[in-house]
């Protein structure tokens, strides 16, 4: 069966330190993986997605980056955070080719406080 | 600017009772709408999916219904029971195919 990592669960940073937060997928091969950011009370906003190795897209402008060096491995990042960063962070993956009828798997998800 | 709107507040109901949360959204036609569930301090977890040519899919004691012309989907839980008790997410794709969350409407389910 597949399993979704995602480390720390939570995380308290100063402003401009930097951010590695890190998701790992098992049992799938090639699978679409995403970054996403909840704040308090707020719905889910969709940070970066990836398709494969190397392959990142974007969706808001930010101070985050996201890499996947692996297959099943998604890192975010930031080289300096900003309060605003604070919020809780989900790592999801999907099945490869977006699909109508492919649903999310999320991470238990990393509560970050910049402070 | 495509809007998903679920209502804020929470929803409070009797055990046993049926819950009913409502999506609305706009400026834009979604092929399909999901709806998640989220317990506190955990990532959501997938519920039911339907399409925009389906009016109604049922799962258990849940039921989603679907109306493009309303801009309208509709979650019930029937028979509610206090482990029911989450925020419950809708979630439509938009234009290229990636799912956009609404706020999420929190249910509470009081024995």
């Amino acid at each position: 069966s597949q399993t979704i990592h995602q480390w720390p669960a939570t995380l308290v940073q100063p402003v401009g330190s930097p951010l590695s937060l890190e998701c790992t997928v098992e049992g799938t091969s090639n699978p679409n993986l995403y970054w996403y950011r909840q704040a308090a009370g707020r719905g889910l906003q969709l940070l970066f997605y990836s398709v494969g190795i190397g392959q990142i897209s974007s969706e808001v402008p930010q101070n985050l980056s996201a890499s996947r060096p692996q297959d099943r491995q998604f890192i975010l990042s930031s080289k300096k955070l900003l309060l605003s960063d604070s919020g809780f962070y989900l790592c999801a993956w999907s099945r490869a080719q977006i699909a109508a009828n492919e649903k999310l798997f999320f991470g238990s998800g990393t509560q970050l406080s910049v402070l | 600017s495509q809007k998903i709107e679920q209502n804020s507040e929470a929803l409070n109901i009797q055990e046993g009772k049926t819950a009913t949360l409502t999506c609305n959204y706009t400026n834009y036609s979604p092929a399909y709408l999901q709806w998640y569930r989220q317990d506190p301090g955990r990532g959501p977890v997938f519920l039911l999916l339907i399409r925009e040519n389906e009016k109604e899919k049922r799962k258990e004691r849940l039921k989603v219904t679907f109306d493009t012309t309303l801009k309208q989907s509709l979650f019930h839980i029937t028979a509610s029971q206090p482990a029911d008790s989450a925020t419950y997410l809708c979630a439509p794709n938009n234009a290229g195919n990636m799912l956009t969350f609404g706020g999420g409407t929190r249910l509470m389910v009081k024995p």
